[in-house]
């Protein structure tokens, strides 16, 4: 079954900590995204990245961070200069680029703080 | 710059009555135009897009849109609305001439009565 997986379902930072969130999608696409959702702010992005070892900043970039050394695998780094984390997370990929740019989604990390 | 709006934060509807949820778009050139559906704590769904061709697009669900490039509008409407189609829906927009990037808007929240 071809699809993306974000985990953990539920994740939890303390103060000061830095936190990883984990993307994988085995649908071969070359371009991955990370989002936050906020209620009632739709859906601002945080970073991108159309193919291997290359990522942009999105709008809200402040306060994380990510790699992309393989082409399955975009994880998310919230770190401590990110003053407000709580939010709903969600990894996005699409095909190449010429294909309508149809995104797939994971099913989202819901970041809390202790 | 790019925009989309979603005018109404929340669409009410009785069960088999059809329903319109709104959205318009301030883009250069011609869009790509993409409606995604989200039900609780899960991801987004595809639910239909514009490429070009026909201003109706049939999606997933019984779901259908109207582009109107005049009216810079891709409203999406179903002819008779079910309990199940509650959700929170978002309308997106992705430039065609290039680039990653996919803007979405603030989302609707769709309340349907039986």
């Amino acid at each position: 079954d071809g699809g993306i997986t974000q985990s953990p379902k539920y994740l939890f930072r303390k103060e000061g900590q830095n936190v990883t969130l984990s993307c994988e999608q085995n649908l071969n696409h070359d371009a991955m995204y990370w989002y936050r959702q906020d209620p009632g702010q739709g859906l601002r992005l945080i970073y991108y990245s159309q193919i291997v070892n290359d990522f942009q900043k999105g709008d809200i970039a402040e306060g994380y961070s990510v790699s992309r050394e393989k082409k399955e695998s975009f994880p998310l780094t919230v770190t401590s200069a990110q003053k407000n984390p709580t939010a709903f997370y969600l990894c996005a990929s699409t095909p190449s680029f010429g294909q309508g740019g149809t995104q797939y989604f994971g099913p989202g990390t819901r970041l809390l703080v202790l | 710059a790019q925009s989309v709006a979603q005018p109404e934060d929340q669409v009410n509807v009785a069960e088999g009555n059809p329903l319109t949820v709104k959205c318009t778009y301030s883009v250069s050139g011609n869009p790509y135009l993409f409606w995604y559906v989200q039900y609780p704590n899960r991801g987004l769904q595809f639910l239909l897009k514009y490429i070009t061709g026909d201003n109706l697009v049939k999606g997933s669900y019984g779901f259908e849109a109207e582009f109107n490039k005049s009216q810079t509008s891709f409203h999406l409407k179903k002819p008779s609305a079910l309990v199940s189609d509650s959700a929170l829906y978002f309308c997106a927009v992705r430039d065609r001439t290039g680039g990653f990037k996919t803007i979405f808007g603030a989302g609707t929240r769709l309340f349907v009565k039986a």
